[in-house]
Parts: structure tokens; C-alpha cells; sequence
């Protein structure tokens, strides 16, 4: 079955380490996404992809970036980890010109200490 | 309404019972309203897409109504039960573009 998997699934950190979280689906989406996950937010995107070499910033995009090299694999890195980059972070793919459904990963809780 | 808001926050409800709740959404540049069911410790999972107005979906005892023109949805659950504890967040596109903008959620409590 065609599946999206997140590592690692729990990370903790230092302050100013530079830390990357995996992103891995099968399904083979054009669109990926990366969302974070705080209290009293919601879901709210960061980066995201339509495509092999295509990364678009999303909302909150200040302190991470994505690369997208191949359709399967979105990598998110934190260039210099901060304390307010302490969250669950969710991966999230969808097929282009269909509905649009998003396909999630079972999320990465990082910790920056 | 600029963003994806969601109200209200929490609910609890009697086992049962049935309960609705609302997405708002900016209606201009309308393409698509999503519904996802979150439950804890797991990743969401889209229940309904809905595009049209005026569109109703269903989906065993959990319904949604759609209106474009004032940019509202509604999600309904009839007969509620524990299982339907969960998080149920909205979110909305302006384009086939597939970028989604969540609401905060509104986190359903089915006491037995």
C-alpha cells in the first residue's frame, strides 16, 4: 500500500544545531507539503512543493527550508534550531488536478532545548 | 473574514446526541473546503472535499453542508459516539493550486 512516513517520529535538540526532518511517500504525489502543529494555531504551512526542483515558502517559512530533488522526498531542515521551533511537525502530500486531499505523515515531534 | 476560523473551540457531548459545528471561510477566490477527522496520537484524515455550493456530503453519521456565497460549512454528527471524539479541522483553497489554510479545529468530546 502506498503510505507516507515521517523520521524521525520524536527528536530532541540543542539550540543552534541544525536538525532535518525526513519526509518519504509513495503515493507519487506531485504536491507535498510541510505543516507545524501549535496549540491555539492549528495547522499552519511552512513550505511546500508542486513538483521535482519546485519549493514554494508558506506562512511560518522563516528558519526552515525544503529541497525537493526526487517526487518522493521532501526533507525539512531547521538551519539553527530555535526554542520557538518546538513543535509537531506534520508532512503532507496530494495529487495534482484531482480534489486535492491531503495525505499526511504521522508527524515529528521536535524538541529544541 | 480573511482567515479559516473555526468555532466553537470545544464541544461535549452526551452519547447520543447530535451536534453540528461551523467552518468560516473567505468567500472571494473560493475553489475548495476541506473536512479532516484528527484523532489523538494520529495524523488527519480528510473526511470530505466539497467544491460546489450548496453541496452536501455524507459520510455514515457525519454530514457537511457547503455555502460558497456567504462562506460558511457546517459539519453534523448524528447520534454521536465516543469514537467520534476527535479534532475536526476545516480548511480552505483559493486555486487548484492544492495549498490549504486550516482553521484552529474544533475538538468534539462524546461523553459516554
Amino acid at each position: 500500500d502506498a503510505e507516507i512516513t515521517q523520521s524521525p517520529r520524536h527528536k530532541i535538540t540543542e539550540t543552534g544545531r541544525q536538525v532535518t526532518l525526513a519526509c518519504h511517500q509513495t503515493w507519487n504525489h506531485n504536491n507535498m507539503f510541510w505543516y507545524r502543529q501549535d496549540l491555539g494555531h492549528g495547522l499552519r504551512l511552512i513550505h511546500y512543493s508542486y513538483g521535482v526542483q519546485d519549493t514554494n515558502k508558506g506562512e511560518v517559512s522563516d528558519g526552515y527550508s525544503v529541497s525537493r530533488s526526487n517526487t518522493e522526498d521532501l526533507p525539512l531542515t531547521l538551519e539553527s534550531a530555535a526554542s520557538s521551533q518546538t513543535s509537531v511537525y506534520f508532512c503532507a502530500s496530494s495529487e495534482s488536478g484531482r480534489n486535492g486531499e491531503l495525505f499526511f505523515g504521522e508527524g515529528s515531534r521536535l524538541t529544541v532545548l | 473574514i480573511l482567515n479559516v476560523e473555526q468555532s466553537p473551540q470545544s464541544l461535549h457531548v452526551q452519547e447520543g446526541d447530535s451536534t453540528n459545528f461551523t467552518c468560516s471561510f473567505p468567500s472571494s477566490n473560493f475553489y475548495a473546503l476541506h473536512w479532516y477527522r484528527w484523532e489523538t496520537a494520529k495524523s488527519p484524515e480528510a473526511l470530505f472535499v466539497m467544491t460546489l455550493n450548496g453541496d452536501e456530503k455524507k459520510k455514515g453519521r457525519i454530514s457537511a453542508t457547503l455555502n460558497t456565497k456567504e462562506g460558511y460549512s457546517y459539519l453534523y454528527i448524528k447520534g454521536s459516539q465516543p469514537e467520534d471524539s476527535a479534532t475536526y479541522l476545516c480548511a480552505s483553497a483559493k486555486a487548484a493550486g492544492n495549498k490549504l489554510t486550516f482553521g484552529g479545529g474544533t475538538r468534539v468530546l462524546v461523553k459516554p
